[in-house]
């Protein structure tokens, strides 16, 4: 079964800054996705940014960038010119390119930014 | 809006009652599933279905049934309420895109 790891449970960073968020993950599989989402203490839950494992370019949305590394099966956030609403919790989170399409989380990283 | 229409958002319990959270989506999704949220857990999947009239257990299926009757709707019902399913619950539902559409999300407590 796959399983993914979020290794650092708090961060801070100060505003303006550029902040990085870790995620493990662990799979035998070659084709998958993985996936950002943002939960603000409104509690939605909203999608950052996507990965497709297939392709070796980083993804970028704006602000928020990842580091894909397959061989590593890590996969980093990358949050630069850090805002006040980008304090969040954030989840990792891996789905199967062929089986299904049930997403596994990570437990999180809780975001703080400060003034 | 379409969307993920998630009812109630807020609910006590007391242990042993029984009572159903729902949800609706209007997108014509086939793919719905139900997930809870504990902290330091992340979100763990309790049920999904593929489609009306078929639906599988997740990770943590115990205490919780689900039936899909039409694509509209996944209701969870817990059966005999129990403490340990205090915990915030997401509906959440997948198209042909590649992440989920997730309702707003239920808090739940049960004493």
């Amino acid at each position: 079964a796959q399983t993914v790891t979020q290794s650092q449970p708090e961060m801070s960073v100060q505003e303006a800054e550029t902040v990085t968020l870790s995620c493990t993950y662990d799979t035998s599989e070659s084709d998958y996705y993985l996936f950002w989402y943002k939960q603000p203490p409104s509690r939605q839950m909203i999608l950052v940014i996507r990965q497709e494992a297939y392709k070796q370019q980083n993804a970028t949305e704006n602000r928020f960038s990842v580091n894909f590394q397959k061989a590593a099966k890590s996969f980093s956030l990358k949050i630069s010119d850090s805002q006040l609403g980008d304090a969040a919790m954030y989840f990792c989170a891996y789905r199967s390119a062929n089986y299904g399409q049930n997403f596994v989380f990570g437990p999180g990283t809780r975001l703080s930014v400060l003034p | 809006n379409a969307g993920v229409t998630q009812t109630p958002k807020f609910q006590v319990l007391k242990t042993g009652q029984s009572m159903t959270l729902q949800c609706a989506q209007d997108m014509n999704h086939e793919y719905m599933s139900w997930y809870r949220q504990d902290p330091g857990m992340g979100l763990r999947l309790i049920h999904y279905s593929v489609g009306a009239g078929i639906t599988d257990q997740g990770e943590v299926p115990n205490g919780y049934n689900v039936s899909r009757s039409t694509t509209e709707d996944f209701p969870l019902r817990l059966l005999s309420a129990a403490p340990s399913q205090t915990s915030v619950y997401f509906c959440a539902s997948k198209g042909q895109g590649y992440g989920y559409t997730f309702g707003s999300g239920t808090r739940l407590t049960v004493v």
